[in-house]
């Protein structure tokens, strides 16, 4: 199993331009996640999807767009780049979610490294 | 008001100089607590879940232990592969809320 995956590792972009971050995974994973991570200020949670067609918005969902069409594919859309979406990017997926009382790990992919200038 | 939070944000040890790494939290009804490990330039990798207060996990040099406030990570005799950033979370709503970490480094 190749887990997480996530392309590409890194890009740079400029201010106005559109990118999708794709992430795929082949746990057959219901839940799936993106966070992105700035320096000293942790993960936050941007969006995610209990399901094939079901998403929802996290913490920071503005300037963002999901879609999830399959259960193995969750990409991550920015349509007008701004400065303040330079971070790394981690998708993530798991079993179970959601409000069970017993929760499985998250298993994280190694991130999109995005600059936009 | 941050739910979870870390302590120390960094933290030097020589090898083999045993100490331990806090995760306090806020959050109510608690769905697991969940330490990983971060190495630079990788994603976050799974070490173990508590449910419950007075639960403990182990895994090699490491141990989890868990109480109604807070979790410790205790690091024995530790060797410099084990630096990296050491990440908590627990579970809130849908999704896991994360601390800030706490960088290890051992020298040797």
């Amino acid at each position: 199993n190749a887990g997480v995956t996530q392309t590409p590792k890194f890009r740079i972009l400029k201010i106005g331009q559109s990118m999708t971050l794709q992430c795929t995974q082949d746990m057959n994973h219901n839940y799936m996640y993106w966070y992105r991570q700035d320096p000293g200020m942790g993960l936050k949670l941007i969006y995610y999807s209990v399901g094939a067609g079901i998403t929802d918005k996290g913490e920071v969902p503005n300037g963002y767009n999901v879609s999830r069409s399959t259960t193995e594919d969750f990409p991550l859309r920015l349509e007008l780049a701004a400065p303040s979406q330079t971070s790394v990017y981690f998708c993530a997926s798991s079993l179970t979610g959601g409000e069970r009382t017993y929760n499985s790990p998250l298993h994280f992919g190694n991130g999109t490294r995005l600059t936009v200038t | 008001e941050d739910q979870v939070t870390q302590s120390p944000e960094a933290l030097r040890l020589q090898e083999g100089e045993s100490s331990s790494l806090n995760c306090s939290y806020t959050v109510s009804g608690l769905r697991g607590l969940f330490w990983y490990r971060q190495d630079p330039g990788k994603g976050p990798e799974f070490l173990f879940t508590l449910y419950s207060a007075g639960e403990e996990k182990e895994k090699e040099r490491l141990k989890a232990t868990l109480t109604k406030k807070e979790s410790f990570l205790h690091i024995t005799a530790p060797k410099p592969e084990d630096s990296a950033t050491y990440l908590c979370a627990v579970h809130e709503g849908t999704a896991l809320i994360f601390g800030k970490g706490t960088t290890l480094s051992v020298s040797s």
